[in-house]
């Protein structure tokens, strides 16, 4: 149990275009959701949580209108990188919390690591 | 200080050997402890899961959380070539969703 899918697991686009990244929790409910970005390397930086049916809480010097975040289930949280930059080539990785909390840990999505050419 | 600090090595050792991984925190409100691993290109994979302070062993594995020195640890008997990844520790507190997370141990196993 405790399954998260991350679509697409790569993806590749040209400066200036958009990029939208699902995740989804495939046998549980999540009220909150959590996106990362990770560099080479490095462990995970938490860019912003996502609450259902709620706006997202965005980290410090983390841009709001750059990274939209869409919470609109409790099984669906999609983030999409806007006018996509080469600076924003990273790897993406999205976290769910299931319904009643910490109980059961987080489970992470599979990643999303995007190329901007 | 960060938060949690985890030696990112990197730990090489000889199949079948005990791996030890281990990371400190300074918050004293953590109660939530978790084990992940990483593979290279993927997602963090939970390995084990401790509420507050005491062992559990799941297999391979045996997770220990000493809240009095605010010290965890990971084993990992009988290694395998398949456990080289990156294992990152990470915590929580009561009623806080967001995790803290150690920078991770890459463990290479030789065969």
């Amino acid at each position: 149990g405790a399954v998260v899918s991350q679509h697409p697991s790569w993806v590749i686009c040209k400066s200036g275009t958009s990029v939208k990244i699902e995740c989804r929790s495939l046998d549980f409910q999540a009220t909150t959701m959590f996106w990362y970005r990770q560099f080479p390397k490095q462990s995970l930086m938490l860019m912003a949580t996502s609450n259902e049916g709620s706006k997202a809480t965005y980290e410090q010097g983390v841009e709001k209108d750059k990274f939209l975040i869409n919470h609109a289930s409790l099984t669906l949280s999609t983030l999409t990188v806007t006018s996509a930059h080469p600076e924003d080539s990273s790897f993406y990785i999205c976290s769910a919390v299931p319904v009643g909390g910490l109980g059961y840990g987080y489970t992470f999505g599979s990643g999303t690591r995007l190329t901007v050419v | 200080q960060k938060e949690v600090e985890q030696d990112p090595g990197p730990l090489s050792v000889p199949e079948g050997a005990i791996v030890s991984l281990n990371c400190t925190y300074s918050n004293s409100a953590f109660q939530y402890f978790m084990w992940y691993r990483q593979y290279s290109r993927k997602g963090p994979e939970l390995l084990m899961y401790t509420y507050s302070s005491g062992n559990k062993e799941d297999g391979r594995f045996t997770a220990q959380v000493d809240k009095s020195s605010k010290y965890i640890s990971l084993f990992i008997r009988d290694s395998q070539p398949s456990d080289s990844a990156t294992y990152l520790c990470a915590m929580s507190a009561q009623g806080n969703n967001r995790l803290a997370f150690g920078k991770g141990n890459q463990v290479v196993v030789i065969p």
